[in-house]
């Protein structure tokens, strides 16, 4: 069965880089789509974008200018960097297997890591 | 402000149905694309309700069930439990926006 753990600084000052990683186990990172989502208190969820194994990626478009995504297959890792955060990025960020394609859902995900921006 | 509505809140007494509604418009489901829907207990995991408009996957009872009909979409629940009590995300493509999205949720409280 496979499970997704996030990971990274739960703080992260303005203007800086938040960076998070999410690692897969039980299965392997190859093959598959995994996306970034983020929740800000309150707030609905919000797709961030998304990476394929083999490094291929689609961004929001109103985050692309900021986002990065990169994927490690040798350690079954893939990490997301948001640059230039704000205190409107402080959110709980959520690690997920797909979509796939324009239909397809987002099947397995992670349990969340909370992101505060303060300085 | 989601590009998919959901009421903020639903609720109902054990043993009820309640439905929960998730509008969309021409560029997600109006175009074609799926809806699929998410059950969330705070701190824990999403989990995958309904994909692809109607299909539960293994393991999701068959009191939950999914529909979708021009730019709306609803999930319904039958026999209600008191460990239904959860927040509930519809999701689907949007060509406008051109990235998946989301509803705002919908708290479902069993009295």
């Amino acid at each position: 069965q496979v499970q997704l753990q996030e990971s990274g600084p739960g703080l992260v000052k303005p203007s800086e880089t938040l960076s998070l990683t999410c690692t897969v186990s039980g299965g392997s990172i190859s093959s598959y789509y995994w996306s970034w989502i983020r929740q800000p208190a309150g707030k609905g969820l919000e797709w961030i974008g998304r990476i394929y194994s083999s490094g291929s990626t689609n961004y929001n478009p109103s985050l692309k200018s900021r986002v990065t995504m990169s994927v490690d297959t040798s350690k079954n890792q893939f990490s997301l960097k948001l640059r230039s955060v704000t205190a409107a990025d402080t959110a709980v960020y959520y690690c997920a297997r797909g979509p796939r394609g324009y239909y397809y859902d987002m099947d397995v995900w992670g349990q969340g890591t909370t992101v505060t921006v303060s300085s | 402000q989601s590009v998919l509505t959901q009421p903020p809140s639903v609720s109902g007494a054990p043993g009820q149905r309640v439905t929960i509604s998730c509008t969309g418009s021409n560029s997600n489901f109006g175009a074609g694309f799926d809806v699929h829907w998410y059950q969330h207990l705070p701190g824990t995991a999403p989990k995958l309700l309904i994909s692809g408009n109607s299909n539960r996957p293994s393991g999701v009872p068959d009191r939950f069930s999914g529909s979708k009909s021009g730019t709306s979409a609803s999930l319904a629940i039958t026999g209600l439990q008191a460990e239904d009590e959860a927040d509930y995300y519809c999701q689907s493509y949007d060509s406008s926006l051109s990235g998946w999205v989301f509803g705002g949720g919908t708290k479902l409280t069993v009295l």
